[in-house]
């Protein structure tokens, strides 16, 4: 199947800092891209759908100016924690799907762990 | 409150027996729905998915079954390895458009005794 990847696999920061995050579809384009959160022991929680080209668009409650994302070709999303906070501290999962029908299957990358100190 | 739910958070099962995930779904308009398997520090991984227009679908040692009526889905592992511990999530797709994010249950931890 497809392959999606993200960078880097863990990180951990200082309260205050920005973090970035990649989010990569190996051999297929991806026009839109969503990122997930998940917290421990918890489900994965959509954030936002990354577009390719056209500004992201966020879920209720998930903040646009914390949580920048940037789709700028049709392999590779960004997501940026800015000003991070311990509360931020999450597994962050990307997805893509192969094809732009709802029924084509998504597939995840392997997600980033970040930990705010 | 949440579109997609699950009954029990953890389920013990021998190996070799086989195993039954539950799902219930709150959205009477939801229609495609997907099952995931999630190792610990992984990203989700697709098993089987169903559309509404079937209540039964079935892949290698899986079956997913669904019934609108009282909107509850099923997984159904035959056989189960050790390779099959893990987090299973339902999940599903309602846009009416075209590729949407999915919508999460809580998950199982299906735990396979030796």
């Amino acid at each position: 199947g497809a392959v999606v990847s993200q960078h880097p696999s863990w990180v951990i920061c200082k309260s205050g800092t920005s973090v970035k995050i990649e989010c990569r579809s190996l051999d297929f384009q991806a026009t839109t891209m969503f990122w997930y959160r998940q917290f421990p022991k918890q489900s994965l929680m959509l954030m936002a759908t990354s577009n390719e080209g056209s500004k992201a668009t966020y879920e209720q409650g998930v903040e646009k100016d914390k949580f920048l994302i940037n789709h700028a070709s049709l392999t590779l999303s960004t997501l940026t924690v800015t000003s991070a906070h311990p509360e931020d501290s999450s597994f962050y999962i990307c997805s893509a799907p192969e094809g732009t029908s709802r029924y084509n299957e998504q597939f995840f990358g392997p997600g980033t762990r970040l930990t705010v100190l | 409150g949440e579109s997609v739910g699950l009954h029990l958070p953890t389920l013990s099962v021998q190996e070799g027996d086989n195993s039954i995930i539950n799902c219930a779904y709150s959205n009477s308009a939801s229609d495609y729905f997907i099952w995931y398997k999630q190792e610990s520090g992984k990203g989700p991984q697709f098993i089987i998915d169903i559309r509404s227009n079937m209540d039964k679908r079935q892949g290698q040692r899986v079956t997913v079954l669904l019934n609108k009526t009282v909107k509850h889905l099923s997984l159904q592992i035959a056989a189960t390895q050790p390779g099959d511990s893990a987090v299973y999530f339902c999940a599903e797709n309602h846009s009416g458009g075209g590729a949407d994010g999915l919508t999460f249950g809580k998950g199982t931890h299906l735990i396979i005794q030796p």
